[in-house]
């Protein structure tokens, strides 16, 4: 079994501010990990993964994670944040050993960014 | 547009009702998920399907029944609903494991 915790329900933020958005997993397998982002009245968007190979993945509109298995962490990051950024982000785990077959994510609670102008 | 489509948008229902949530995707996925997100709670998984056949129930009441003709389409049929059961239902679909998930919008189910 796993579990994700997120420590920080609610984050705000300057424009323009860098922020850094916690997730700490607890797992007796291998996971893999996901950051998901939601706008209001939407569903989930895949943000970012990390699978295997380089600990530091990284998005296209700026965002990245690193994944640090002696800490059990996978931190999101962005060096400057606008606006449009605003939303809840969802750190999830999947475990690794699934057996060939999908397997569903476990989620953390989330964090609601905020961005202040 | 994800590929993902939800219906209905919003779901009012009294406890005593039978309705039913529809998922399709349009990604030519083989899995398919059904979640609840509840306010203040991570969001839970409920059921998965590999290639139609149900692998994982995640101690889900029996009260909800899902069902998944083909692999494009999943339902969850909804009876005798409690107050605590009002959530949003989102489904989501992936190419199998280890692949990312792929949400539709959710289903806003609301019990009287």
């Amino acid at each position: 079994a796993q579990s994700v915790t997120q420590l920080d329900s609610q984050v705000p933020v300057f424009e323009e501010a860098p922020v850094e958005l916690r997730c700490n997993y607890s797992s007796s397998v291998s996971v893999y990990l996901f950051w998901y982002v939601q706008y209001p009245n939407q569903g989930l968007q895949l943000l970012l993964k990390y699978l295997s190979g380089s600990t530091l993945v990284k998005s296209i509109n700026g965002f990245e994670a690193e994944f640090n298995k002696s800490q059990t962490s996978f931190h999101l990051r962005k060096p400057s944040v606008h606006i449009s950024d605003t939303a809840e982000y969802f750190c999830a785990v999947e475990s690794a050993d699934s057996g060939g077959g999908a397997d569903g994510l476990t989620f953390g609670k989330g964090t609601h960014l905020i961005i202040q102008p | 547009e994800t590929g993902v489509t939800q219906t209905p948008r919003h779901l009012v229902m009294g406890m005593t009702n039978k309705k039913s949530l529809k998922c399709e995707q349009h990604l030519g996925h083989n899995a398919m998920y059904w979640y609840k997100q509840s306010a203040k709670k991570p969001l839970e998984l409920m059921f998965v399907y590999n290639f139609k056949e149900q692998t994982e129930n995640n101690s889900v009441p029996s009260r909800f029944s899902p069902e998944c003709p083909n692999s494009s389409h999943l339902f969850l049929h909804l009876h005798t609903l409690q107050p605590e059961d009002s959530a949003l239902y989102l489904c989501a679909s992936s190419q199998g494991a280890n692949q990312p998930q792929h949400f539709g919008d959710g289903t806003r189910l609301s019990i009287l």
